[in-house]
């Protein structure tokens, strides 16, 4: 079955460290985005790419980083500038880009970041 | 620019009763507006979504929505709520290279 794939599911970062979630769809979409998600709070935009080798700054891109090498994959790393790292993260697909056309997002299943 | 907003961070109902979820956007052009549901520790599921055709979208699990322009609303309804029921669930608008979602609408449903 197509679907996206997160890992890892949980993940704890050290202090001054950079972590690296990864996120591969099956689906042959071209768009792909990061979410970052916190208690009562919906989804915020990280980074979204329409396109292998693009991609933009969302809401709220301080503090992270992206890579879009190839269709299938768009990996996250949360750097060390990220003071605030812990939140639950969502990476999602759409055939187009929203507005360009009706198509949905298709979600992963998540990954928690903590800090030890 | 576009919004939405969901009117209620949670509601409670019984097994068996009706469910509303409210939900409330703003946006400039004609929008594509979608329904998710999140169960805990999960990705979000697409539930319904608007685009333009029937005002009245028919989901899955039972559930639909009415998109009302004037009201400028696209409420989630459902007959007969469900133990399984019990979820997250975000509206979300959809238009010229940007979504919004909403904050989310806790749904507890008791037995």
């Amino acid at each position: 079955d197509g679907g996206i794939t997160q890992s890892p599911k949980y993940l704890f970062r050290k202090e001054g460290q950079n972590v690296t979630l990864s996120c591969e769809q099956n689906l042959n979409h071209d768009a792909m985005y990061w979410y970052r998600q916190d208690p009562g709070q919906g989804l915020r935009l990280i980074y979204y790419s329409q396109i292998v080798n693009d991609f933009q700054k969302g809401d709220i891109a301080e503090g992270y980083s992206v890579s879009r090498e190839k269709k299938e994959s768009f990996p996250l790393t949360v750097t060390s500038a990220q003071k605030n790292p812990t939140a639950f993260y969502l990476c999602a697909s759409s055939k187009n880009p929203p507005g360009r056309s009706n198509q949905p997002q298709h979600f992963g299943d998540g990954t928690r970041l903590s800090i030890l | 620019a576009q919004s939405v907003t969901q009117l209620d961070s949670h509601v409670s109902v019984s097994e068996g009763t009706p469910v509303l979820l409210r939900c409330n956007y703003s946006s400039s052009y004609s929008p594509s507006l979608f329904w998710y549901v999140q169960h805990p520790n999960k990705g979000l599921q697409l539930l319904l979504k608007y685009t333009s055709a029937a005002t009245l979208v028919k989901g899955i699990n039972g559930f639909e929505a009415e998109f009302k322009k004037s009201e400028t609303s696209f409420h989630l309804t459902k007959p007969s709520a469900h133990m399984s029921d019990a979820a997250e669930y975000f509206c979300v608008v959809s238009g010229l290279n940007d979504m919004r979602f909403g904050a989310g609408t806790r749904l507890t449903v008791k037995p």
